[in-house]
């Protein structure tokens, strides 16, 4: 096991421009989901990828979207950033069946700033 | 939708000392599962405990063990003989497998957290 990687760990960016976040997650993780944590919360689900299709999406505007590559590798983009995107970024990986019955695998993110 | 609150935000205890963790979710579903994640400094989130709801018998991790209460949805998390190494973030998260966004979806919805330290 390698575990899940993120890069980078740190990013700067200004509002309206766009970011491109990266993950790598464990070999024959086939599913992975992206969260943000925002200053002071708890993690909240953006979308899941499973076999690299999106499969489920929390509440976030299309602005949003997501890659997962068949080498076990994902991306997770976002347009015309606003101050509030602001958070720490999460990826998270599991193997089939996913997370529920062998826990999901957490890297150590990537923090954004926006200003 | 399901909710999970932490009504602590921080906590401490003392080295070798117990100490325990609320947390209460809100669900319609019979069945579900719910998880401890722990967020030390370096961020990475780590699975503390894991507990299916049909399973009436509470889990146990080494230190770590959980009071589970269906009817009464609580789940709290018992640290016992606290070591340094254990200040962190603790997270509690629902998970409903059969409240798919899509197929084969399985989200995570975290509380907010509480804040332990423990001290020498």
């Amino acid at each position: 096991e390698t575990g899940v990687t993120q890069s980078p760990t740190h990013l700067i960016k200004t509002r309206g421009q766009q970011v491109t976040l990266r993950c790598s997650s464990q070999s024959g993780h086939n599913t992975v989901s992206w969260y943000q944590q925002a200053l002071g919360q708890g993690p909240q689900f953006i979308f899941q990828y499973y076999r690299e299709e999106e499969n489920g999406r929390g509440n976030f505007p299309p602005r949003f979207s997501g890659l997962q590559f068949p080498n076990y590798s994902s991306e997770l983009n976002v347009n015309a950033l606003e101050l509030d995107d602001s958070a720490l970024y999460l990826c998270a990986s599991s193997p089939i069946p996913a997370g529920a019955n062998y826990g999901y695998t957490f890297g150590s993110g990537t923090r954004l700033t926006v200003v | 939708a399901q909710t999970v609150t932490q009504s602590q935000p921080e906590m401490s205890v003392q080295e070798a000392e117990t100490v325990t963790l609320s947390c209460t979710y809100d669900t319609s579903e019979n069945n579900y599962y719910l998880f401890w994640y722990k967020q030390p400094p370096s961020r990475q989130m780590i699975l503390v405990i894991r507990q299916e709801a049909y399973k009436q018998q509470n889990a146990t991790e080494n230190r770590f063990s959980v009071n589970f209460q269906k009817a009464a949805k609580s789940f709290s998390l018992k640290i016992s003989d606290s070591q340094l190494g254990d200040t962190a973030m603790y997270f509690c998260a629902f998970m409903n497998p059969f409240a798919y966004s899509g197929a084969g979806s399985y989200q995570l919805t975290f509380g907010k957290g509480t804040k332990l330290s423990v001290i020498p």
